[in-house]
């Protein structure tokens, strides 16, 4: 079974300030994915990675792609109250027949 | 575009009880996934759909089972409630299988006593 970790579980910064949420898989996969869910919301899509070195940026959130070391990274730049969520990576077995969730980052923003 | 949507919203269930959940996907998406959100287990993928058949499925015991109807709609059941099947049920669609970009619903929150 693949297991996907996400550290920090619980990050608390400052705004202004900049921060990595990191996410390790356990096994092959060429995709991964973020999402972003607010307190008793849906989970809302940020970005699809689909290959080695892949790298998107939406605003203050940048994404990357590491398949060699299984690990992708989100970095949040100059942070504002805003993006106050749980950020969750997934990742499907290659195959489509399985999708899996980290664990997910709280993520909390202090004026 | 409308988004995907569920209902109920939000269900309240004794133990021993049958809940059956429904989804509507996006227009044109023809995968339809639902996963389970607990605090204590995360996120976890229970089962896709595909042109009405169970294509793929996750480590969930029978009692979760669901279909789907030729317009693509889908419906989650889930049979002898037990007080763990307590969580936030999210239904997502795409437009062919699991490694396209999935598009999640609001969820159906569904509390068992």
């Amino acid at each position: 079974e693949l297991k996907v970790e996400q550290n920090p579980l619980f990050l608390s910064m400052q705004e202004g300030k900049n921060y990595t949420i990191y996410c390790n898989y356990s096994t092959t996969s060429d995709r991964l994915y973020w999402y972003r869910q607010d307190p008793g919301k849906s989970l809302e899509s940020l970005f699809v990675l689909l290959s080695n070195g892949a790298v998107k940026q939406e605003g203050r959130l940048m994404a990357s792609l590491d398949t060699k070391a299984r690990l992708s990274t989100l970095h949040i730049t100059a942070a504002v109250h805003d993006l106050s969520a749980t950020y969750f990576c997934a990742v499907d077995m290659g195959t489509g027949n399985q999708f899996y969730f980290g664990t997910g980052t709280s993520l909390t923003v202090i004026p | 575009k409308a988004g995907v949507t569920q209902t109920p919203r939000y269900l309240i269930k004794t133990r021993g009880q049958q809940v059956t959940l429904s989804c509507s996907p996006i227009s044109g998406h023809r995968s339809v996934s639902w996963y389970q959100q607990t605090p204590g287990q995360g996120l976890q993928f229970l089962f896709e759909y595909f042109s009405e058949t169970q294509r793929n499925k996750g480590n969930f015991p029978g009692r979760f089972s669901g279909r789907q109807f030729s317009n693509s709609r889908s419906e989650m059941n889930v049979s002898t409630l037990e007080l763990g099947d307590s969580a936030l049920y999210l239904c997502a669609s795409s437009l062919r299988d699991l490694l396209d970009e999935q598009y999640f619903g609001p969820g159906t929150r569904l509390t068992v006593t």
